[in-house]
């Protein structure tokens, strides 16, 4: 069935570093692939997405990889601060008007 | 920036109680969805709808969960019986449908936490 599998479900990186959190999604006609950030007890916020005829996408600090081969892609934040810290989630869909599948989530921690 | 608004914010209910979560929509938005996440976990997929209709529903969507879209602005989620696994927060979410140019991005609501005792 419909499935994303996300790692690691924790990160704690010092402020500065880098950060990969790594999706694999099971359909192969999934087409897009957002990425959001939710903080504690808010609505999770969409940072970056990416369609299926793109391999990698980039916005300021965050870019997201999509290796279609493999049915894997990456969400890489660099220069990471404090306020990166949330939980990310990673998600799949066919696109149009389908359902969003969703990862388990990775609770990132940048310390200071 | 237009955002899509929840009501209520947090619903306390007995088991086996009837409630109504609330969604308005951003208003150019077609298609309408709802989502649930219970507390640790992650968001997962109950409904969507377009047109007037269900157009996918989760095993989750079950006959004790409906939608409506009563008039031009709210999306309605009503859980007939609730149950104690029914407890989580509930997110409306919804799409643009733009003329000659598809769209994917669902933008969510603050969410409703239900309680069921």
């Amino acid at each position: 069935g419909e499935n994303v599998e996300q790692h690691p479900s924790t990160l704690s990186v010092q402020e500065g570093d880098s950060a990969v959190i790594k999706c694999t999604y099971s359909d192969s006609a999934s087409n897009y692939f957002p990425w959001y950030k939710q903080e504690l007890g808010k609505r999770p916020q969409l940072i970056i997405d990416i369609r299926s005829n793109v391999g990698e996408k980039k916005d300021q600090r965050i870019a997201v990889t999509l290796n279609k081969t493999a049915k894997h892609f990456s969400l890489h934040i660099t220069e990471t601060q404090p306020e990166d810290s949330a939980v990310y989630f990673c998600a799949a869909s066919r696109g149009s008007s389908y359902k969003l599948i969703f990862g388990s989530g990775t609770r990132l921690l940048v310390r200071p | 920036e237009p955002e899509v608004t929840q009501t209520p914010s947090h619903q306390v209910t007995q088991m086996g109680q009837e409630v109504i979560l609330r969604c308005v929509p951003i208003s150019n938005h077609l298609y309408f969805y709802w989502y649930r996440q219970i507390l640790g976990q992650k968001v997962e997929f109950l409904v969507s709808f377009y047109n007037n209709e269900i157009s996918e529903k989760s095993e989750i969507f079950d006959d004790q969960f409906s939608v409506e879209r009563p008039d031009g602005s709210n999306f309605t989620l009503k859980i007939r019986s609730t149950k104690l696994e029914d407890s989580a927060m509930y997110f409306c979410a919804s799409k643009p449908k733009y003329p000659g140019r598809s769209t994917d991005t669902q933008y969510f609501g603050p969410g409703t936490r239900l309680t069921v005792l």
